[in-house]
């Protein structure tokens, strides 16, 4: 199946500090990417999803001026936290569609977020 | 996008084979149904897609009755590390293929 790059796997940030991460198709150009996040023993929750070129579509109750996804590429498409404090602490989570990837969702292994 | 509903929690033991059914009863024509597996502290893992009747992969295989009001998704011989959550989602994949994901099922296999 098609490889989705999620970087890094862990990151601790002190509170007030802008945290990015990166999610990078590996074989496939991916059209699509949608950003999640998820709490301990919760679902996933859709944050935004991004089209190459384009500004991404934020879900209800996501502060875009919180986080600011940029899919500049059709491999690349990167998440910043801009000021993160202790309640943005999750699992985040990156997948990626496209056409060669039959638009089946391909998921990254996920970033740690501890802000401190 | 069509909501779905599946058990919270199954239990099984090595070699048998588990069954776990997804109820979308507002599923939309063009909505293909897919299911992902994940363990803890990692991203999802595709598992199987499908649109009607029956579809095998080397893994599983997916159950669509006609009315496509449900799935079932078919695990043969698990083992131990099989144990995970099991997610089932339904969307238009030709509309960007935006899926939200419902509680899933926690499966767990033991010895």
């Amino acid at each position: 199946g098609a490889v989705v790059s999620q970087h890094p796997s862990w990151v601790i940030c002190k509170s007030g500090t802008s945290v990015k991460i990166e999610c990078r198709s590996l074989d496939f150009q991916a059209t699509t990417m949608f950003w999640y996040r998820q709490f301990p023993k919760q679902s996933l929750m859709l944050m935004a999803t991004s089209n190459e070129g384009s500004k991404a579509t934020y879900e209800q109750g996501v502060e875009k001026d919180k986080f600011l996804i940029n899919h500049a590429s059709l491999t690349l498409s990167t998440l910043t936290v801009t000021s993160a404090h202790p309640e943005d602490s999750s699992f985040y989570i990156c997948s990626a569609t496209g056409i060669l990837a039959k638009n089946i969702q391909y998921f990254g292994a996920g970033t740690r977020l501890s802000v401190l | 996008l069509a909501k779905t509903t599946q058990p919270i929690s199954m239990d099984s033991y090595e070699g048998q084979e588990v069954n776990i059914t997804c109820s979308h009863n507002n599923i939309a024509t063009n909505d293909y149904i897919t299911w992902y597996q994940q363990f803890p502290s990692q991203g999802p893992r595709f598992i199987i897609q499908g649109y009607k009747t029956k579809v095998t992969n080397e893994v599983a295989s997916l159950f669509i009755p006609a009315d496509r009001k449900s799935s079932t998704l078919s695990l043969p011989r698990v083992s131990l590390s099989d144990t995970a959550v099991y997610y089932c989602l339904v969307g238009d994949k030709n509309q960007g293929g935006k899926l939200i994901f419902g509680q899933g099922t926690e499966l767990s296999v033991k010895p």
